[in-house]
């Protein structure tokens, strides 16, 4: 199983919106409604932003939020802050209980 | 708050075990599925395995790795065997958001153990 493909990196302007794609296939991606995003500092763990595609945990800003079309769910951060520059992974359900992640992002706030 | 704390990383030779080890607290660990993500340097995250009411593993790591749990401890393990260079990376324990989900994603992480399998 191949990982899931990202953008290499995404860039914008404090206040702007930005979108993160993860392409994948129908038997991930496509196939389910279990696609979640991740941001990572460097040096620190992974943070969960968005799971089911949609839903945010509690106490995660709501300038985050998912959507999926066909094979390609994506991430949208408005409001773009000096803060939001990290690396962002999507993952998704594959099949048989397993799981895949997204190459990665680099966000860079301009 | 829920806290995970992993343990047992360190410097191991091609063809080397190693015990890892996942203390949890603030949450009682056969409520939910728990996993295991790799992160080699400089790369992207990697899943391992996932423990639920099976155990799960992803191909790279199927037949040399096992995952187990001891409830009474709150405690995860994963047994690492015929280790490879390609296994260098840190190792993060995880939990699922709420009891029963499998959909894999992952809200607590612990702060990793490092692996490093070289001669």
């Amino acid at each position: 199983q191949s990982a899931l493909t990202q953008p290499a990196s995404v860039s914008g302007s404090p206040g702007q919106s930005i979108t993160i794609s993860c392409t994948g296939t129908s038997s991930d991606v496509g196939g389910h409604n279990y696609v979640s995003w991740y941001q990572q500092h460097p040096g620190k763990a992974p943070k969960l932003l968005i799971y089911d595609v949609t839903s945010r945990p509690s106490g995660v800003s709501d300038r985050f939020s998912g959507s999926k079309s066909d094979n390609t769910a994506s991430l949208t951060i408005s409001g773009l802050q000096a803060e939001d520059e990290a690396e962002y992974y999507c993952s998704s359900y594959a099949t048989r209980s397993t799981y895949l992640f997204g190459t990665g992002t680099k966000v860079t706030v301009l | 708050e829920v806290q995970l704390l992993e343990s047992g990383g360190g410097l191991v030779q091609p063809g080397g075990s190693l015990r890892l080890s996942c203390v949890a607290s603030g949450i009682t660990i056969s409520s939910y599925a728990m996993n295991w993500v790799r992160q080699a340097p400089g790369k992207g995250l990697d899943w391992v395995s996932t423990i639920s009411t099976g155990t799960y593993y992803a191909d790279s790591v199927k037949g040399r790795f096992t995952f187990s749990r001891d409830n009474s401890k709150n405690t995860l393990y994963l047994q690492m065997n015929s280790l490879r260079a390609e296994d260098t990376a840190v190792y993060y324990c995880a939990k699922s958001p709420y009891s029963g989900y499998l959909g894999g994603a992952f809200d607590i992480w612990g702060q990793g153990t490092m692996v490093s399998v070289s001669s």
